[in-house]
């Protein structure tokens, strides 16, 4: 089974763009998963899509959006980007039951300059 | 705020020895208790996951420990390999409505020497 898919790798974009990331689940989960992994703030729940709906959100500020497609796949959008939005993205995908084992991808370097 | 706190921030440990990294949460709301390992360039991989009706688990040489009155676990590592060397996180999560939403220890950078 392919893992999680996460493009791109690598981003750069400069303060006041938008950036759409890209997430694709392993085959047949139905949920999904972005985390924000970050030095100084360690890894923060963003936001769960699950049947194309949000389930569940973290506490991030409205720039930070998300959407699933009825593939399963998701994207995540990070409009007027600010200095402190570089980390590493990452999309995790899982059967949707509660509490089931979250499958990281590698995740998107987004830097913001 | 829902926290999950970790140490040590980082350890080294022989060949051959115990590694232990303890954490602690506050919420007693949180039900369920995964470590994840992370190797550099890649996402975090489920290692080990607990619920509170039991006070440990083991797989292979990894071990949960869990204290449920004290609101604190742990993860040994018995027989350390330098291929063990890695970020090892512990996180929490609670959800009745549904779904998967973790709270994350800040990490633990485990490096093993021959």
């Amino acid at each position: 089974k392919a893992g999680v898919t996460q493009t791109p790798r690598y981003l750069i974009k400069t303060r006041g763009q938008q950036v759409t990331l890209s997430c694709s689940p392993i085959s047949g989960h139905r949920s999904v998963s972005w985390y924000q992994q970050t030095p100084g703030q360690g890894l923060q729940f963003l936001f769960e899509y699950f049947s194309e709906t949000q389930r569940n959100k973290g506490n991030f500020p409205g720039r930070f959006s998300g959407r699933q497609f009825s593939n399963s796949r998701s994207e995540m959008n990070v409009s007027t980007l600010e200095l402190g939005d570089s980390a590493l993205y990452l999309c995790a995908s899982s059967s949707g039951l509660t509490n089931s084992p979250l499958h990281f991808g590698n995740g998107t370097r987004l830097t913001v300059t | 705020q829902q926290q999950v706190k970790q140490s040590p921030q980082s350890l080294i440990v022989q060949k051959g020895g115990i590694s232990i990294i303890n954490c602690a949460y506050e919420n007693t709301a949180f039900d369920y208790f995964p470590w994840y390992q992370q190797f550099p360039g890649k996402g975090p991989a489920l290692l080990i996951a607990i619920r509170p009706d039991v006070s440990e688990k083991k797989e292979g040489r990894f071990t949960i420990s869990f204290n449920k009155s004290a609101k604190q676990f742990s993860l040994h590592i018995m027989d350390s390999q330098p291929g063990d060397s890695a970020t090892y996180f512990c996180a929490a999560s609670g959800l009745t409505g549904g779904g998967n939403k973790l709270t994350f220890g800040t990490g633990t950078q485990l490096k093993v020497e021959l």
